[in-house]
């Protein structure tokens, strides 16, 4: 079975700071990964999408997230935050052959000015 | 292109009740899956619908059911609501190749007196 696990509940940070938000996956088989966003009473956003091939992911906003096969992880990061960015954060995995997202717990991006 | 559109936004109603609660996918998009977000068990897996059909469920009682019309709508029932059913229902669209990711609507809150 597939499971995810993000490692930080909370993730407190100034302003212009980097940030590095963890994610590690269990999966017997290849699968698909995304990082998702939700800001208060709305619906999930996609960032980005690891499918195959570099594994260094570019998405929106300035994020980007790695995918490290031996070490099962997808980390995101984002090299200077903006107040904008405090949202709920989750990474997923799907199987490729299902539209079924995994998620995990999620963490919580609070910045600070 | 419109996004994904849930309807009502919010719902309330009391124990033993039923509900059905709307999505309208994006244009073109065949697949439409259906989550629970509560604060204690985060985001879960409902099922999902692919051409009409259900092609993937979840772990959830039978009160939870959902079914999709041929324009790609889909529409998912609770009967005899208990408390815990309290959550943020989200549905997401895609066109059902797996390798697409998901877009997600703003979900539709339900409250349980």
């Amino acid at each position: 079975a597939q499971s995810v696990t993000q490692l930080d509940s909370q993730v407190p940070v100034f302003e212009e700071a980097p940030v590095e938000l963890r994610c590690n996956y269990s999966s017997s088989v290849s699968v698909y990964l995304f990082w998702y966003v939700q800001y208060p009473n709305q619906g999930l956003q996609l960032l980005l999408k690891y499918l195959s091939g570099s594994t260094l992911v570019k998405g929106i906003n300035g994020f980007e997230a790695e995918f490290n096969k031996s070490q099962t992880s997808f980390h995101l990061r984002k090299p200077s935050v903006h107040i904008s960015d405090t949202a709920e954060y989750f990474c997923a995995v799907s199987d490729p052959d299902a539209d079924k997202l995994i998620f995990g717990t999620g963490t919580r991006l609070q910045v600070f000015p | 292109k419109a996004g994904v559109t849930q309807t009502p936004r919010y719902l309330i109603k009391t124990r033993g009740q039923q509900v059905t609660l709307s999505c309208s996918p994006i244009s073109g998009h065949r697949s439409v899956s259906w989550y629970q977000q509560t604060p204690g068990q985060g985001l879960q897996f409902l099922f999902e619908y692919f051409s009409e059909t259900q092609r993937n469920k979840g772990n959830f009682p039978g009160r939870f059911s959902g079914r999709q019309f041929s324009n790609s709508r889909s529409e998912m029932n609770v009967s005899t609501l208990e408390l815990g059913d309290s959550a943020l229902y989200l549905c997401a669209s895609s066109p059902g190749q797996g390798s697409q990711p998901q877009h997600f609507g703003d979900g539709t809150r339900l409250s349980i007196l």
